[in-house]
């Protein structure tokens, strides 16, 4: 059983499209975050969400932290072909602990 | 600054092999990562470093995986009696110190297919 459920697993749009992908479980995090991975390369840490109902911006990309702690989300805002890649969320589930459990991740494609 | 760095980046060994994995971390980061993420999964936790000593190897599969950071920077992740299932991308991060608070900076992985 997954812990972090991510949905779609792929989606494939047009430059310009907005879209929402998705982090669910059922337990509760201390925190989430959010990684972006391109092909060979190891995943770049994009947000750290720390508090329940928390939304932070990073340019075109917004994310949110669900009130309970246990679901977090991704909104690109006129997604370019730069933001293709492979997005990963990862939780701790107790608070200071070091170590990530990931999902399985959503693959975005944005084409010209 | 260089980031971390992961040796080889592709390994093909036969099944039953031994096969060691490197990583070297961000300079002074004294906490270090092993993941390992098959095709089409996250990455999934193997273990842990605090400094010199494993501070959690809870992810370790069995014990034909093992990792050593002797002298507190450089990590070996040893495989013995290599299986097909264990072909994945073994990713290794460093972080400034253990904890919530610090980001883990990963590095580029080493493939390994077991044939």
């Amino acid at each position: 059983t997954q812990l972090l459920e991510q949905s779609p697993q792929f989606l494939s749009i047009q430059e310009g499209e907005n879209l929402t992908v998705y982090c669910n479980s059922s337990s509760v995090f201390s925190s989430l975050q959010w990684y972006r991975q391109e092909p060979g390369e190891g995943p770049v840490l994009l947000v750290t969400v720390v508090t329940g109902g928390e939304v932070k911006k990073l340019k075109r990309l917004t994310f949110q932290f669900g009130d309970a702690r246990k679901d977090s989300s991704l909104h690109i805002t006129a997604a370019q072909p730069g933001d293709t890649g492979l997005y990963l969320c990862a939780g701790r589930l107790v608070a200071g602990y070091s170590t990530l459990t990931f999902g399985k991740g959503t693959m975005l494609l944005v084409s010209p | 600054g260089a980031g971390v760095s992961q040796t080889p980046s592709n390994k093909v060994t036969e099944k039953g092999k031994y096969v060691e994995l490197r990583c070297d971390p961000i300079s002074g980061h004294t906490a270090l990562y092993w993941y390992r993420q098959s095709l089409g999964q996250g990455p999934e936790f193997l273990i842990y470093f605090q400094g010199t000593g494993a501070a959690d190897d809870s992810g370790l599969p069995n014990d034909r995986f093992f990792a050593v950071r002797p002298e507190g920077s450089v990590s070996t992740l040893k495989i013995q009696r290599t299986e097909r299932g264990d072909s994945a991308v073994y990713l290794c991060a460093s972080s400034l110190a253990g904890g919530e608070a610090n980001e883990q900076f990963f590095g580029p992985g080493t493939r390994l297919t077991v044939l």
